[in-house]
């Protein structure tokens, strides 16, 4: 089993549409949780931390399930802008678990808004 | 000026040659790291370093390894190029200071990208 997983899409979705993105991690000792958006063939950028009582930034929702280990981006009123990959990492403890600070990648979720 | 750069953003190179990628940084991160992207696989972690003297392996590390110089830079080599390491390789850093302590880590910064293509 991949340590984080997602939904690969490609989700197609027109203007104004609400979508929502999960990933699930297998980690149980990860601690903290975040999505990076990456535009096609330019390096990923932070797109919102996750924090265990959900968090907004605009039009974007991000919540947190530890019990089942997974985490989720909602984005309300979709635009074209919006289309990208978006891409759930963890922060999992590194070997021998006596530190954090190994960030794992999930494939990626495609998203294509379009008019 | 970018504040995370790579060195060379191309290189075509062939089955057997040795080949470095070099990252270098300006944000004055603690932790750097190196990934490499494949279509549909996300970015798949190769070795990240904590400091200096702290390096370990990711997800992936058989067939490359890493140096780093200095607090500012962290370079990957590839000792015998083989066709599968045809990518996109990117550096990144994070600053545990701002990241509420050694358990967390802050935001990443990436380089844009170096693509290998190994004939």
């Amino acid at each position: 089993r991949k340590e984080v997983e997602q939904d690969p899409g490609p989700f197609n979705v027109p203007e104004g549409a609400t979508v929502a993105f999960n990933c699930t991690y297998s980690n149980s000792a990860s601690q903290s949780f975040f999505w990076y958006r990456q535009d096609c063939r330019k390096e990923p950028k932070l797109l919102m931390s996750v924090y265990s009582s959900g968090n907004e930034d605009g039009r974007f929702t991000a919540q947190l399930n530890r019990a089942s280990q997974y985490i989720s981006l909602l984005i309300r009123d979709s635009k074209l802008s919006d289309s990208a990959t978006y891409l759930c990492v963890v922060n999992s403890p590194s070997a021998g678990g006596t530190s954090y600070g190994k960030l794992t990648f999930g494939q990626g979720t495609i998203l294509t808004v379009h008019p | 000026d970018a504040d995370v750069t790579q060195t060379p953003r191309n290189r075509i190179t062939k089955t057997g040659k040795r080949i470095m990628l070099e990252c270098s940084q300006t944000k004055g991160h603690d932790r750097m790291y190196w990934y490499r992207q494949d279509p549909g696989l996300g970015l798949q972690l190769i070795y990240y370093s904590f400091d200096v003297k702290d390096i370990n392996k990711g997800e992936i590390s058989d067939g490359y390894s890493v140096s780093r110089q200095a607090q500012a830079k962290f370079s990957l080599s590839l000792e015998s190029a083989i066709p599968n390491q045809t990518a996109l390789y990117f550096c990144a850093t994070s600053d545990t200071r701002y990241a509420g302590g050694p358990s967390n880590t802050g935001e990443l910064f990436f380089g844009e990208g170096s693509r290998l293509t190994v004939l």
